[in-house]
C-alpha cells in the first residue's frame, strides 16, 4: 500500500540558509500534518492543513512557513535556519471523517544545520 | 509543561515478558489516545488507541487499559518479542471536530529492548 512520501530524507545545511521539505499524503488523503522531533526528544505538532486551508497550528515558527497544493502535497519552508532546527520533520496525512481518527506518519526527512 | 508524561523512560525484558508502559494526562479535554511504535529512522507507527468510553482494548498482543477518573493509561504487551525492541510513545489529542485529533500531544518515549 502507498504509504507517505517525504523528500529529501536527508538535508544538511548552513545556518542562515533556507530549507523546503516536501510532503506526499497517501492519495485520496486530503489532510497534512507536520510534526518537529528534535534528537531524543517526542514530536512536536507544528501545522496541519485540510482541503488546502489551515486547520491547526502549533509551536511552528514565525521563520517556517507551510501550505498545502491542489494535489494536497504540502510543503514546508524554513528560513533563517538556526541550530536548533536541526531535527527529524514528519509528515503525517489522513482521511478525515475515515480510517477511524488514524493518521500515517511519513519516515520523516532529516534536516542537519551546520 | 509536559501535557502527556510517560514512563518508564527506558525499560528491559526477556522474550516472553509483558512489558507495561504508563502514561499520564492533565488536560481532561483530551479524548482520543493513540500508542505509536518508532523504529530508528523511520516514522511513528499506529499500535492501538483508545476513548475514554471505555476501560480497555485489545488488539493483537496489545492491550490498552485507561482510567478516566485518575487521568492515567497503559499499554501492555503480551508475549514480547526481540522484534517489538523499539520506541513506544503514547499520545493524546482532542476530537473537536475537523482534524483536530491529528493534533497529538506525545509523551516523552519509552525505549523497550527485549531480549532474545
Amino acid at each position: 500500500a502507498a504509504g507517505v512520501i517525504q523528500s529529501p530524507r536527508h538535508l544538511i545545511k548552513e545556518k542562515r540558509e533556507t530549507a523546503t521539505l516536501k510532503c506526499y499524503p497517501i492519495p485520496r488523503h486530503d489532510t497534512v500534518y507536520w510534526y518537529q522531533q528534535g534528537p531524543g526528544q517526542d514530536p512536536q505538532f507544528l501545522i496541519s492543513f485540510y482541503e488546502k486551508m489551515q486547520s491547526d497550528k502549533g509551536s511552528i515558527p514565525d521563520r517556517f512557513s507551510a501550505q498545502q497544493f491542489s494535489d494536497y502535497h504540502s510543503e514546508l519552508n524554513m528560513s533563517s535556519l538556526e541550530l536548533g532546527d536541526s531535527a527529524l520533520y514528519f509528515c503525517a496525512s489522513s482521511l478525515m471523517g475515515i480510517s477511524g481518527n488514524t493518521i500515517y506518519f511519513g519516515e520523516g526527512s532529516w534536516l542537519t544545520v551546520v | 509543561q509536559q501535557q502527556v508524561k510517560q514512563s518508564p523512560q527506558s525499560l528491559i525484558v526477556q522474550k516472553g515478558g509483558i512489558p507495561i508502559i504508563n502514561c499520564a494526562y492533565e488536560n481532561t479535554a483530551f479524548d482520543y489516545f493513540p500508542w505509536y511504535q518508532q523504529f530508528p529512522g523511520k516514522g511513528p507507527a499506529l499500535l492501538i488507541a483508545i476513548r475514554p468510553d471505555v476501560s480497555e482494548k485489545k488488539e493483537g498482543r496489545f492491550t490498552i487499559s485507561f482510567n478516566k477518573s485518575a487521568k492515567q493509561f497503559s499499554l501492555h504487551i503480551m508475549d514480547s518479542q526481540p522484534g517489538d525492541s523499539a520506541t513506544y510513545f503514547c499520545a493524546a489529542s482532542i476530537n473537536a471536530g475537523g482534524t483536530s485529533y491529528g493534533k497529538l500531544t506525545f509523551g516523552q518515549g519509552t525505549i523497550l529492548t527485549v531480549h532474545p
